[in-house]
């Protein structure tokens, strides 16, 4: 039990449908995260929200828009995807005011765009 | 753009066997976070070092931030096949983690 928890495990979709990736921590942490995980490139961080509020877009397409509607809960909403989205979707939570904090990471969203 | 160079990318060894793995940037950070993901799992912390020249143990595994804060090494001595799995460093500058390349070990019984 990793306190970050990521539902679904896997997900496959057509690219012209809609799903949401739903995170959950329950570790008292103010900040959440998406990470990208890809094949041979470093994590790519997406979004990040502290305190609720979206203080990172890291120029990621519209076609993914994140939802964060309190502390606990992190959500990304799919829609109209690529074959290229498919990837490792990784939530992440941490503390923001502590100096150093680590990233607690859940498990993934296996992602397959056909 | 800041980049974290980790190497080897890969790594297969024989269990009881030493490693070193490198993580290299010509930035400078003000810490450095080693990770360690398993199949199918999210990454993990291991260790965090903050001070240039640090060296903190974690049982076989022996962690080195470099002098100028650019650079770090996770050494293991006598690896074993719980270790295998993808090792990521990740240095804080201005409050943004910056992840390395990642090094993939597979240690064999």
């Amino acid at each position: 039990e990793t306190g970050v928890t990521q539902t679904p495990r896997h997900l496959v979709m057509g690219m012209t449908n809609k799903k949401s990736l739903k995170c959950e921590q329950h570790l008292g942490h103010n900040a959440m995260y998406w990470y990208k995980q890809s094949a041979k490139k470093p994590l790519e961080l997406m979004f990040v929200y502290n305190f609720k509020e979206q203080t990172e877009n890291n120029s990621v397409p519209s076609r993914f828009s994140p939802e964060c509607p309190n502390s606990s809960h992190l959500f990304l909403h799919l829609h109209t995807l690529q074959p290229e989205d498919s990837a490792l979707y990784l939530c992440a939570s941490s503390l923001v005011d502590r100096d150093n904090s680590p990233l607690h990471f859940g498990n993934g969203t296996r992602l397959t765009v056909t | 753009t800041q980049l974290l160079e980790q190497s080897p990318q890969f790594l297969s060894i024989q269990e009881g066997e030493n490693l070193t793995v490198y993580c290299n940037s010509s930035s400078v950070f003000s810490s450095l976070q080693w990770y360690r993901q398993e199949p199918g799992e999210g990454p993990v912390l291991l260790v965090t070092v903050v001070t240039g020249g640090e060296v903190k143990k974690l049982k076989r595994l022996t962690f080195q931030f470099g002098d100028a804060r650019k650079d770090s090494s996770l050494h293991i001595t006598a690896a074993q096949t719980g270790d295998t799995g993808l090792y990521l460093c990740a240095g804080v500058n201005t409050d943004k983690l910056i992840f390395g390349t990642g090094t993939r070990l597979q240690v064999f019984p």
